[in-house]
């Protein structure tokens, strides 16, 4: 059974609106979650991550997430996105000693 | 700069040949994995090292193995290609120091097998 579950695989939004892109995990995987973004033709890079503490976490090209203990949820939001923000983003989180990553929600930003 | 090289962009190979896909990290990290990315799949673990000459498999093993002689570098062999592992692959290290630390990634290498 899946462990981190991402349920859009494709996100369309214009320009400036604001996005969110759902993660949900299962109780199987630690509550250790991470956001990467694949920008086209690249590797994945670390967005944010989750550890403890805050339940809101901060990170980079103003992205942000909060982890929902009560929904098993860790979602992903941007108020305002960019075309740069064009990309696919996966959710991962920890189970054991490897990361266990969704299958990728492709955002697409429109002009 | 932490950097993750994958030693082609692109490959094309036919069925039944022996692949090599190299790795190397610059950034003195113990830990290496292997990945290959599909479509509607995400990322799923092939196999992962956490020191020179250990390996351990991941969640899709058949098919691959892999070696690991030089603490930066970390290869990914196919011993007889098949269609179906035509895929992007991709490389991450991360460091054994400490835990849940982050896992730079390489730019990946996209595999044709025909």
């Amino acid at each position: 059974a899946q462990s981190v579950t991402q349920l859009d695989s494709q996100v369309p939004v214009f320009e400036e609106a604001p996005v969110e892109l759902r993660c949900n995990y299962s109780s199987s995987v630690s509550v250790y979650l991470f956001w990467y973004v694949q920008y086209p033709n690249q590797g994945l890079q670390l967005l944010l991550k989750y550890l403890s503490g805050s339940t809101l976490v901060k990170g980079i090209n103003g992205f942000e997430a909060e982890f929902n203990k009560s929904q098993t949820s860790f979602h992903l939001r941007k108020p305002s996105v960019h075309i740069s923000d064009t990309a696919e983003y996966f959710c991962a989180a920890y189970n054991t000693d490897k990361l266990i990553f969704g299958t990728g929600t492709r955002l697409q930003v429109f002009p | 700069d932490v950097k993750v090289t994958q030693s082609s962009r692109y490959l094309v190979k036919r069925t039944g040949e022996k692949v090599f896909l190299e790795c190397v990290q610059d950034m003195d990290h113990e830990n290496m994995f292997w990945y290959r990315q599909d479509p509607g799949l995400g990322l799923r673990l092939i196999y992962f090292s956490y020191d020179v000459k250990m390996k351990e498999k991941g969640d899709i093993p058949e098919g691959y193995s892999v070696s690991r002689e030089k603490k930066e570098r970390f290869s990914l062999i196919l011993e007889s290609a098949s269609t179906n592992q035509t895929s992007m692959y991709l490389c991450a290290s991360e460091s054994g120091q400490g835990a849940l630390n982050e896992q730079f990634f390489g730019p990946g290498t996209r595999l044709t097998v025909l």
